[in-house]
């Protein structure tokens, strides 16, 4: 148990569906974090929010929607998703941003695969 | 651009013998580092932090060197245990970013 809660742990989806990923975490963290990781790829950060804000977007297509009501919950909204979105994603969060206190704490992560 | 290196091909050693993994990058002047621990199907755990000017940090069996001349990092484990098999990342940030860029990892297999 890592304190951080991602459900579902897998999911199937067409590509004219909609479905969101969603994640929790008990820890009292400020910043949560979605990350990317596909096979033999580094993980790929996604986007960061930060006392619920969103301070990055890194590049990421507007087929991703992430939505943080508060500093526990985060989620990413899945449309028009295309098979090689298919990976698995995964959320974290940390104490600050940077330096010690900026280690992150990841949940198990959600496998999407994208038929 | 920013390249951090690990060594794809995994590390197959001995129970009871030192693993050493690598991390080099380039383009990057990093002011921490840190190493993680995954398994497979599973999130990444943390292990260590390093900052750039600390040359060494242990913790229990876990050894980390960090040299910004030579621009690589070392993650040790003495004693090995099969235990320890697992894919093993290294992260690289920036000073006073969230921005964490992450290694492709190398896998450790620990044999009995």
């Amino acid at each position: 148990e890592t304190g951080v809660t991602q459900t579902p742990r897998h999911l199937v989806m067409g590509m004219t569906n909609k479905k969101s990923l969603k994640c929790e975490q008990h820890l009292g963290h400020n910043a949560m974090y979605w990350y990317k990781q596909s096979a033999k790829k580094p993980l790929e950060l996604m986007f960061v929010y930060n006392f619920k804000e969103q301070t990055e977007n890194n590049s990421v297509p507007s087929r991703f929607s992430p939505e943080c009501p508060n500093s526990s919950h985060l989620f990413l909204h899945l449309h028009t998703l295309q098979p090689e979105d298919s990976a698995l994603y995964l959320c974290a969060s940390s104490q600050g941003q940077g330096g010690e206190g900026g280690e992150l704490f990841f949940g198990e992560g959600s496998r999407l695969t994208v038929l | 651009s920013q390249k951090i290196e690990q060594n794809s091909e995994a590390l197959n050693i001995q129970e009871g013998k030192t693993a050493t993994l690598t991390c080099n990058y380039t383009n990057y002047s990093p002011a921490y580092l840190q190493w993680y621990r995954q398994d497979p199907g599973r999130g990444p755990v943390f292990l260590l932090l390093i900052r750039e000017n600390e040359k060494e940090k242990r913790k229990e069996r876990l050894k980390v060197t960090f040299d910004t001349t030579l621009k690589q990092s070392l993650f040790h484990i003495t004693a090995s245990q099969p235990a320890d098999s697992a894919t093993y990342l290294c992260a690289l940030q920036a000073d006073s970013s969230y921005k964490l860029i992450f290694g492709s990892g190398t896998r450790l297999l620990v044999r009995p």
